[in-house]
């Protein structure tokens, strides 16, 4: 596709259950930023990955939350027993390589944790 | 203290004003980014600059990298450039390691 694609675009939950989010970012793009928002809140940065170098995980907020991207496709970010304070939109953002190209950013999943 | 701080945190303007939005970072950095999120949340990159300045529409984008501060400028601004206008930074730690650092954002509204 010609942009990030961002999968589900909205997502309701129990408290407790497990959620996967997936993003496709642009295609040859080697950098790939998780990012998530909670309401009236900044960006919060959460993983970035860059080739198929080792992730910088360090904003991942507790061990419920895990992501992966298998070289440089499809990212998936985990939440494991989700709790409310999880309920945030959460974007995913890709760039052609590291910080000094122009980062695409797709529409997010809006995640609602009940 | 925030790596990236961005002025004002709010801003109104009536429709045809001149906007400076403002942005000052602490560390060294190989990029800015200036991006755009309308309510509903959907981001969108409006300029990446790593020195000087450059130009869109009726958008300005410069940057001084000695005095490591950034200005967003909005021409003959129009209420539907209401919106909040974030400032990223990416910042290497090391190796292939780094992050786009964002400010907290300026929510810009402009009064017909």
């Amino acid at each position: 596709g010609a942009g990030v694609s961002q999968s589900p675009s909205n997502k309701v939950t129990e408290k407790g259950k497990d959620v996967e989010l997936r993003c496709d970012p642009i295609s040859g793009h080697t950098a790939l930023y998780w990012y998530r928002q909670r309401l009236g809140q900044g960006l919060e940065f959460l993983i970035y990955f860059q080739g198929n170098s080792a992730p910088d995980k360090s904003g991942l907020p507790s061990d419920r939350f895990s992501a992966e991207r298998t070289g440089e496709s499809v990212s998936t970010l985990t939440i494991q027993r989700t709790q409310q304070e999880d309920s945030a939109v959460y974007l995913c953002a890709s760039s052609l390589t590291r910080g000094n190209t122009e980062a695409f950013f797709g529409q997010g999943t809006r995640l609602t944790v009940v | 203290k925030n790596e990236v701080e961005q002025s004002p945190q709010n801003l109104t303007a009536q429709e045809g004003e001149f906007i400076t939005i403002n942005c000052s970072y602490s560390v060294g950095i190989s990029a800015l980014h200036w991006l755009q999120q309308h309510p509903g949340g959907g981001i969108v990159s409006l300029f990446m600059l790593s020195s000087g300045k450059k130009k869109h529409g009726r958008l300005i984008a410069t940057i001084n990298i000695q005095e490591k501060h950034s200005s967003l400028h909005i021409t003959a601004s129009h209420p539907r450039d209401s919106a909040v206008y974030i400032c990223a930074a990416f910042i290497y730690y090391g190796g292939s390691q780094g992050n786009l650092i964002f400010g907290k954002g300026t929510k810009l509204s402009v009064k017909p």
